[in-house]
């Protein structure tokens, strides 16, 4: 057991620019998650998938966004034409849906910064 | 709405200096709250999950209760490996999100 990575862990960018981010959960674990953290705040959920199905989307998660889950493993998180007010950490999580526990492991995360 | 509330937002504490951490919830229907420890720069760590009232969960120097309305955290005897800060997060039946609190910063001093 790894643990979720995720990558790049730190990513510049400027204004307009499009940046994409990957996520690797833990490898029997079939629910994957995205949350936004910035800074002195909790992690606030972005969206959810159970195996390739993408089935919760918050309102954060504006026309800009867009999450897949190819095949039900890794993830990609991206972000077009960024603003400075993306810029955050970007978390992912898994679970495994098959214990009754719910326990969402998290990744290190890749912070954003919008210049 | 599901919702989180955490005090203090900051604790400064002496080595050896116990005190508890607060987690008030609002939620349509519990199905577990959480507690993690974030350290600066990292992805937080899970702790404890606890399930219904009355629940008291134990790690080292943590340890984790549950009312309806609010989860403390106690720190027994804590040390400088124990600076942190502590997040609380609920999980309702009706969805798949954990909602997370503001955190508590944890700073234990020698």
């Amino acid at each position: 057991d790894t643990g979720v990575s995720q990558n790049p862990r730190h990513k510049i960018t400027k204004r307009g620019q499009n940046v994409t981010f990957r996520c690797d959960p833990i490898s029997e674990h079939n629910r994957l998650y995205w949350y936004r953290q910035t800074l002195g705040q909790g992690p606030e959920f972005l969206t959810y998938f159970q195996n390739e199905a993408q089935l919760e989307k918050s309102r954060l998660l504006s026309d800009r966004f867009s999450a897949e889950r190819p095949k039900g493993s890794f993830s990609t998180l991206e972000i077009q034409r960024t603003e400075q007010g993306d810029s955050a950490m970007y978390l992912c999580a898994s679970s495994y849906a098959g214990t009754p526990t719910w326990e969402q492991y998290f990744g290190p995360g890749t912070r954003l910064t919008v210049t | 709405e599901d919702q989180v509330t955490q005090s203090p937002e900051a604790l400064r504490l002496q080595e050896g200096e116990s005190s508890s951490l607060n987690c008030s919830y609002t939620v349509s229907g519990l199905r577990g709250l959480f507690w993690y420890r974030q350290d600066p720069g990292k992805g937080p760590e899970f702790l404890f999950t606890l399930y219904s009232a009355g629940e008291e969960k134990e790690k080292e120097r943590l340890k984790a209760t549950l009312t309806k309305k609010e989860s403390f955290l106690h720190i027994t005897a804590p040390k400088p490996e124990d600076s942190a800060t502590y997040l609380c997060a609920v999980h309702n039946n009706a969805g798949n999100m954990l909602t997370f609190g503001g955190g508590t910063r944890l700073m234990v001093k020698p």
